[in-house]
């Protein structure tokens, strides 16, 4: 089956700095990818549509100055934390699309202190 | 837009004995799939069962299967057999053309020894 990698799986980080989560496809190529953010039993909230060699389109309501996206080849793509605050500590699961399946990472939880 | 709803918050069924969770969904389009996600503790998304909305025989995959009502927009699933392993949290999602996923709120399944 498809299989979608996340990395880190977990990161602390001091507020104010900056975390890169990649996600790679490491099975297929996926011109589309999502970034989803989830706080504890809650359910996936969609933040952006990333795109292989164009902009991401965010969800209403997302900065896209915080959450920067880059998706620079067709198995890889990167959402940046810029200048983190307490309030981004969460759970980020990043989902890779082939045809009308989304395959999802193991996510990321991110910690800012 | 396409709304997926849950209706029950928690669940709990004895090991070995049959479940059902509830899903409705709402959308304007024609050609639309729908899917159950799993959701252990790990927080890895995995695909339980898909339907294609066009197929109108339930899908099956071992213990778990589905009750698709087209006209209802309903789609619940059933896991027979239940074991300690089911226990997670349970996302009913539709996709259509416009290719992103729309999750329920989720529905979170014990199964108790």
């Amino acid at each position: 089956g498809a299989v979608v990698s996340q990395h880190p799986s977990w990161v602390i980080c001091k507020s104010g700095t900056s975390v890169k989560i990649e996600c790679r496809s490491l099975d297929f190529q996926a011109t589309t990818m999502f970034w989803y953010r989830q706080f504890p039993k809650q359910s996936l909230m969609l933040m952006a549509t990333s795109n292989e060699g164009s902009k991401a389109t965010y969800e209403q309501g997302v900065e896209k100055d915080k959450f920067l996206i880059n998706h620079a080849s067709l198995t890889l793509s990167t959402l940046t934390v810029t200048s983190a605050h307490p309030e981004d500590s969460s759970f980020y699961i990043c989902s890779a699309r082939l045809a009308y399946e989304q395959y999802f990472g193991p996510g990321t939880r991110l910690t800012v202190t | 837009a396409q709304t997926v709803t849950q209706s029950q918050p928690e669940m709990s069924v004895q090991e070995a004995e049959t479940v059902t969770l509830s899903c409705t969904y709402d959308t304007s389009e024609n050609n639309y799939y729908l899917f159950w996600y799993k959701q252990p503790p790990s927080r890895q998304m995995i695909l339980v069962i898909r339907q294609e909305a066009y197929k109108q025989q339930n899908a099956t995959e071992n213990r778990f299967s589905v009750n698709f009502q087209k006209a209802a927009k309903s789609f619940s699933l059933k896991i027979s057999d239940s074991q300690l392993g089911d226990t997670a949290m349970y996302f009913c999602a539709s996709v259509s053309s416009a290719r992103q996923l729309t999750f329920g709120s989720g529905t979170q399944l014990t199964v108790l020894p």
